[in-house]
Formats: structure tokens, C-alpha cells, sequence
């Protein structure tokens, strides 16, 4: 089964602060792409981060970077420097499969000043 | 660019009308997506098109139909709308359909079927 667990539904954090929020999947491939995407309240949803799988390097862009545990199957994202305007849902993804992107089920964030 | 655009914005029906979602997107790319949102589930595939002239089902696909009219634009059609298909809808779309490729999203459509 190709599933990812977001296993908390609400995080908060203070402005300037730092967070993680948790992400782990379940495959059985070796080959695949793990994202992270952002659904602010306008609803729509950006691209945060992505991951391949066959790299070891954690990506990184600006504030944002994952921890990829790839024999934990765990990729976490990390936020830095919180600021307001990143309060959003955050859904953590992956595709083994092509055009079968698999999402967990969110975790609200609400930065607060 | 307006990226990929979605009507409508909301939509209420009745139980067993039907209606279409239009999605159309103007950055040239090969592969379209329709998703449904609920609570608590995050996103799910209901259909997608790789290229166009081609269809395949997703993840939930029962009690929808999909059109790939053209490259630009694909859409959702409920022949005979549910409550258990009151949901957020999105569109989206990826330029070659690979693993790594980005999926743009549309604003999203709030349907409600009472």
C-alpha cells in the first residue's frame, strides 16, 4: 500500500521560532519523489520542497528544509525563522507511480506573533 | 499566465443533478489532474490525463467521468451528484507526467450536494 501518515493535525509556533512537522509513508519501491506543499488560506496549494529518494542530501530552499530518513521512511520539514505569512496547511506527498501522487492528510500551522 | 484556472468557484446541487468542473491550464503541459479534498484526507486522485486524447482512473474515480478536450483543458463531469461528493475540488497539472514534475494547482471548486 502507498501511504503517507501526517500524524499531527495541528501544530503552533511563535513568529521567528522554528518547526518541524512530521511525515512518514509506506512503499515498497525504491524509486520515488517526496514533496512538500502549502495550502494557505486561499486554498492554493504551492509547492514547498521535494526529495528524491536515490539522493542522500537533505533539500533545502531558503527557510524550509527536510529530513529525509529513507530506511525510517520518514521526511519531516523543517521551518525556520517563522514568519505569519507561513500559517497554512502543510501535506507532505510522494509518487512512486507516475501521475499517482499519494498525500497525507494535512497539519494546520499557525504561526503566531 | 493565469496558471490553471477552475469554474466554478462553488457550486450547491441537489441530489442526482449533474454538472461539469472545467479546468484549463495556459502553461503547456502534458499531464492534467482532478482531485477531491475532504476532511481529515487529505488530497485524492479521482482521474488524470498523461496526454491529451488520454484518460485513466485515479485513486476514487466512482461516480465521475472525465473529458481531456484538448490539451488545454480537462474536466469533471457528475452525472448524478451524491452527498458523498460535497468536497473541494482541484485541478492541476504537470508538464511531462514524471516523477519529480511539479503539480500546479487551480483554485479549487467548493461543491456542495444536499
Amino acid at each position: 500500500a502507498q501511504t503517507v501518515t501526517q500524524s499531527q493535525p495541528e501544530m503552533s509556533v511563535q513568529e521567528a521560532e522554528t518547526v518541524t512537522l512530521s511525515c512518514t509513508y509506506d512503499t515498497s519501491e525504491n524509486n520515488y519523489y517526496l514533496f512538500w506543499y502549502k495550502q494557505p488560506p486561499s486554498r492554493q496549494m504551492i509547492l514547498v520542497i521535494r526529495q528524491e529518494a536515490y539522493k542522500q542530501q537533505n533539500a533545502t530552499e531558503n527557510r524550509f528544509s527536510v529530513n529525509f530518513q529513507k530506511a525510517a521512511k520518514s521526511f519531516s520539514l523543517k521551518i525556520s525563522d517563522s514568519q505569519l505569512g507561513d500559517t497554512a496547511m502543510y501535506f507532505c506527498a510522494f509518487m512512486t507511480y507516475v501521475n499517482d501522487m499519494r498525500f497525507g492528510a494535512g497539519t494546520r500551522l499557525t504561526v503566531k506573533p | 499566465n493565469a496558471g490553471v484556472t477552475q469554474t466554478p468557484k462553488f457550486q450547491v446541487l441537489k441530489t442526482g443533478q449533474s454538472m461539469t468542473l472545467q479546468c484549463a491550464q495556459d502553461m503547456n503541459h502534458n499531464s492534467m489532474y482532478w482531485y477531491r479534498q475532504d476532511p481529515g484526507m487529505g488530497l485524492r486522485l479521482i482521474y488524470y490525463s498523461a496526454s491529451e486524447g488520454t484518460t485513466d482512473k485515479g485513486e476514487v474515480p466512482n461516480g465521475y467521468n472525465v473529458s481531456r478536450l484538448n490539451k488545454r483543458e480537462f474536466s469533471l463531469r457528475l452525472e448524478s451528484a451524491a452527498p458523498s461528493q460535497t468536497s473541494v475540488y482541484f485541478c492541476a497539472s504537470s508538464e511531462a507526467g514524471q516523477l519529480r514534475d511539479e503539480q500546479f494547482f487551480g483554485p479549487g471548486t467548493r461543491l456542495t450536494v444536499l
